[in-house]
């Protein structure tokens, strides 16, 4: 178990461009998650998938981002149009099937910094 | 989703018992109540969970009084790797939606 991975690390771009981020959940996890969060703030829920399912969006999810998990495994999340607001920490997290007879416990990246200048 | 309310911040010397108080005065019954714990430039981090009276495990303990409208996380004999942002967190494990809802959490500073 190698634990939640997020490629790549550190993002620097330019206003307007577009940008995308990887995440590699563990493996056997069929939940995943989307967090971002700014300086002093805790992460903001972004969205959620079930196996490739995404089932819930936030309102934060502008039409500019739109996230991906085509085979249930590894998940994409995409920024087109970056805008200066949309720098922060994109965090990835996964959780096991099963986990509400558990803890309510979900895994995280080490996430992804994003810088748009 | 309760909201809750926790201090900005807490300093504390190194091998001190600190316990970080968090209120959720509109704690649902289905509600669970769980702490995170974030380090500078990662993830957060699962610490406990509880419902009620009183959990503990290897990392930390949490008390949680009758009227569950209040919890406390101690952190036993704190050092410096202890020093993180800890966050309270209130909701009804996930039956209604799966999302985790943060609030500014506490920043603990661990002094030698």
């Amino acid at each position: 178990d190698t634990g939640v991975s997020q490629d790549p690390r550190h993002k620097i771009t330019k206003r307007g461009q577009n940008v995308t981020f990887r995440c590699d959940p563990i493996s056997e996890h069929n939940r995943l998650y989307w967090y971002r969060q700014t300086l002093g703030q805790g992460p903001e829920f972004l969205t959620y998938f079930q196996n490739e399912a995404q089932l819930e969006k936030s309102r934060l999810l502008s039409d500019r981002f739109s996230a991906e998990r085509p085979k249930g495994s590894f998940s994409t999340l995409e920024i087109q149009r970056t805008e200066q607001g949309d720098s922060a920490m994109y965090l990835c997290a996964s959780s096991p099937p099963g986990w509400r007879d558990l803890s309510y416990e979900q895994y995280f990246g080490p996430g992804t910094r994003l810088t748009v200048t | 989703l309760a909201k809750t309310t926790q201090p900005i911040s807490m300093d504390s010397y190194e091998g001190q018992e600190v316990n970080i108080t968090c209120s959720h005065n509109n704690i649902a019954t289905n509600d669970y109540i769980t702490w995170y714990q974030q380090f500078p430039s990662q993830g957060p981090r699962f610490i406990i969970q509880g419902y009620k009276t009183k959990v503990t495990n290897e990392v930390a303990s949490l008390f949680i009084p009758a009227d569950r409208k209040s919890s406390t996380l101690s952190l036993p004999r704190v050092s410096l790797s202890d020093t993180a942002v800890y966050y309270c967190l209130v909701g009804d494990l996930g039956y209604n939606t799966d999302k985790l809802i943060f609030g500014t959490g506490t920043r603990l500073q661990v002094f030698p």
